[in-house]
């Protein structure tokens, strides 16, 4: 079945408690993405990764970092989280034109 | 920049039509999407055009007018679980891994 999957689910925290969110896919897709969805905002992107080792900032890139070292995983790391950075997170990956499969989401709050 | 605008919320009786349009203005386009997204859970994939002219997929149909930046997605024989948040993204051309997404359009569906 193919999956894309991110882990936690859910996560409170603290600020400036160092964090990774995971993102996982089995379908061996080159591309991955990382979005964060606020009310009224909608989805705007984080980074973007074309293939291993290929990673670019998206939209709103300030405060998080990210790697591919293979291609099925793309975590997203807070270093330092601030409150402003409390959102629902997106794992998203994609073959062709599209971005086909999104993982669950990850609800983080930073307080 | 790179502005995607659509409605804010639609309301529409079952079955029937709604028409969902976007307008976009950028720089370099390359391909529209719509995804459609239910309260707390992920979007999922519903279209993808790039070249001009209506695609249509059973009860979805999107089209494209890239002169206009303009797109609309229109949903035919309404059903109550067509009740959800359906948003238009824009890739561009300089960055193919660039997605850019508008706010949404909630669409409410009525007995």
């Amino acid at each position: 079945e193919a999956q894309v999957t991110q882990n936690p689910r859910y996560l409170i925290t603290v600020t400036g408690k160092k964090l990774t969110v995971t993102c996982s896919q089995n379908m061996n897709h080159e591309y991955m993405s990382w979005y964060r969805q606020d009310p009224g905002l909608g989805l705007r992107q984080i980074y973007y990764s074309m293939n291993v080792e290929v990673t670019d900032k998206g939209d709103v890139p300030e405060g998080y970092k990210v790697s591919r070292k293979e291609k099925r995983n793309f975590p997203l790391i807070l270093e330092s989280p601030s409150p402003n950075q409390t959102s629902l997170y997106f794992c998203a990956t994609g073959q062709g034109p599209a971005e086909a499969f999104f993982g669950q989401g990850t609800r983080l709050t930073v307080v | 920049g790179q502005n995607i605008d659509q409605p804010t919320e639609m309301t529409a009786t079952e079955g029937a039509i709604v028409q969902i349009n976007c307008t976009y203005q950028t720089s370099g386009f390359n391909g529209l999407f719509w995804y459609q997204q239910h309260a707390g859970e992920a979007p999922t994939f519903l279209s993808y055009n790039v070249l001009d002219g209506l695609e249509e997929k059973g009860r979805f149909s999107s089209f494209l007018s890239r002169s206009k930046g303009y797109s609309y997605l229109l949903l035919k024989e309404l059903q109550m679980k067509d009740s959800a948040s359906y948003l238009c993204a824009v890739r561009k051309t300089d960055s193919w891994g660039k997605l850019q997404f508008g706010a949404g359009t909630q669409v409410v569906v009525t007995p």
